[in-house]
């Protein structure tokens, strides 16, 4: 049974640019997670979904940033107009229940 | 507001020696802990969790402890390996709620 799955694992992007981060999740998991990291930090939730549908999205910002996860295919996290300050490592995890398992993570830079 | 957050963001301890992170909480509402283990460019690893309504939990080489009335969460991973040396964050859910509030992190470093 492979883990969570996350790609690209590294993306450069400029200002300005679009970002799209991809998750799949562990086979049989309904639910997905993103949280983002910035160095020396603790993980921070942004959103929370199951198929087609977006449960907890209190930690996302209210601009440029979208998720969804499609009945078919991984879910995606999507960021418009990147700035510098979305430089980070963004995690996807997965759960079936409540013990939630994280995939690699996409480290995501901002020139 | 609600948090969680660690003592000591730097652990240094020898090999063979008993380690012990610790993990202050706000929330009294919270009432499901998971310890996770994270290595440098990799996700965070599930170590051990602990429900509200247990003080204690064993499993290989760790031990979570819960206080419930001082709101302070322990993890203590005995005879310390270099393999141990990593980040460890505490996170908490409460009910109702799946998303995980993470603590800031400690690094424990294993000397050979």
């Amino acid at each position: 049974n492979a883990g969570v799955m996350q790609n690209p694992r590294h993306l450069v992007r400029r200002r300005g640019q679009e970002a799209r981060l991809r998750c799949s999740p562990m086979k049989g998991h309904s639910h997905v997670y993103w949280y983002r990291q910035l160095p020396e930090e603790g993980l921070k939730f942004m959103v929370y979904l199951q198929k087609e549908n977006i449960i907890d999205e209190s930690g996302m910002p209210k601009e440029r940033f979208s998720a969804e996860f499609p009945k078919e295919g991984p879910s995606i996290l999507r960021i418009q107009q990147v700035v510098r300050g979305d430089s980070a490592a963004y995690f996807c995890a997965s759960s079936p229940q409540e013990e939630q398992f994280f995939g690699p993570g996409t480290r995501l830079t901002v020139l | 507001g609600e948090s969680v957050g660690l003592h000591l963001p730097t652990l240094s301890v020898q090999e063979g020696d008993n380690s012990i992170i610790n993990c202050a909480y706000s929330n009294s509402a919270s009432d499901y802990f998971i310890w996770y283990k994270q290595e440098s460019g990799k996700g965070p690893q599930f170590i051990i969790d602990i429900r509200s309504n247990m003080d204690k939990r064993q499993g290989q080489r760790v031990t979570v402890l819960l206080n419930k009335t001082v709101k302070h969460l322990s993890l203590q991973i005995a005879a310390t390996q270099p393999g141990d040396s990593a980040v460890y964050f505490c996170a908490e859910t409460r009910p109702g709620r799946r998303a995980l509030t993470f603590g800031s992190g400690t690094r424990l470093q294993v000397q050979p």
